[in-house]
């Protein structure tokens, strides 16, 4: 059974700082994984998706990265603006179409 | 072109009525899925129709049930209302992989439903 995980819980950072966002995954045979916002009581909104083919994929300021074999992805944020608090969450797939996702990680950047 | 939308956006119900969701996917997708998040937590797959039929279903009792009209746009439905239903419900669209689809979801804004 996939299970995900994304570690911090929470982060608080001044603007201005890069930032990285970490997801684990238990079970890598994954065909892609991917990145979510949420504004609080929000929909979720697509942010990047990672083709298992794929190492990395780029959107802006947001660039995500994937290892496979070590059940492992990051979100790096650069250059952080108070626009950007919100949770980030990713997600594999579980069986076909059953996506799995982790709690998240609830990003404030203070002015 | 329009995103996924969904509605109602809030709704109130006691406990043991009956509720009904409703979803139309982004413009060009043929698939959707419905899932439940609870405060705090991330969203849980509830199911999944395409062509009119349940494809994949998880780990949720035979309360919660769906449709999918030919249109593509899909309902909700959940039967005898408990406490621990109070959840969002979201629902995202994506286009079929056989026809071209890359397997990104997206989702619409949810709908906030609260058991009393």
């Amino acid at each position: 059974k996939q299970e995900v995980t994304q570690i911090p819980a929470a982060l608080s950072v001044p603007e201005g700082e890069n930032l990285v966002l970490n997801c684990s995954f238990t079970d890598s045979a994954i065909y892609n994984l991917q990145w979510f916002r949420q504004d609080p009581g929000k929909g979720l909104t697509s942010l990047l998706l990672i083709q298992s083919s794929q190492r990395e994929q780029t959107s802006g300021r947001l660039n995500a990265s994937l290892d496979k074999s070590s059940g492992r992805s990051t979100l790096y944020i650069a250059a952080s603006q108070p626009g950007d608090s919100a949770t980030y969450l990713c997600a594999v797939p579980e069986i076909l179409n059953d996506m799995r996702f982790g709690a998240g990680t609830r990003l404030t950047v203070k002015p | 072109d329009a995103g996924v939308t969904q509605s109602p956006t809030h709704l109130i119900k006691t406990r043991g009525q009956q509720v009904t969701l409703r979803c139309s996917p982004k413009s060009g997708h043929d698939t959707v899925s419905w899932y439940q998040q609870a405060l705090g937590q991330g969203p849980q797959f509830i199911f999944q129709y395409y062509e009119e039929e349940e494809r994949q279903r998880g780990n949720f009792p035979d309360r919660f049930s769906g449709h999918q009209f030919p249109n593509y746009s899909s309902e909700l439905n959940v039967n005898a209302l408990l406490l621990g239903d109070s959840a969002l419900y979201l629902c995202a669209s994506s286009l079929a992989e056989g026809a071209g689809g890359s397997g990104e979801l997206f989702f619409g804004e949810g709908s906030r439903l609260t058991v009393l």
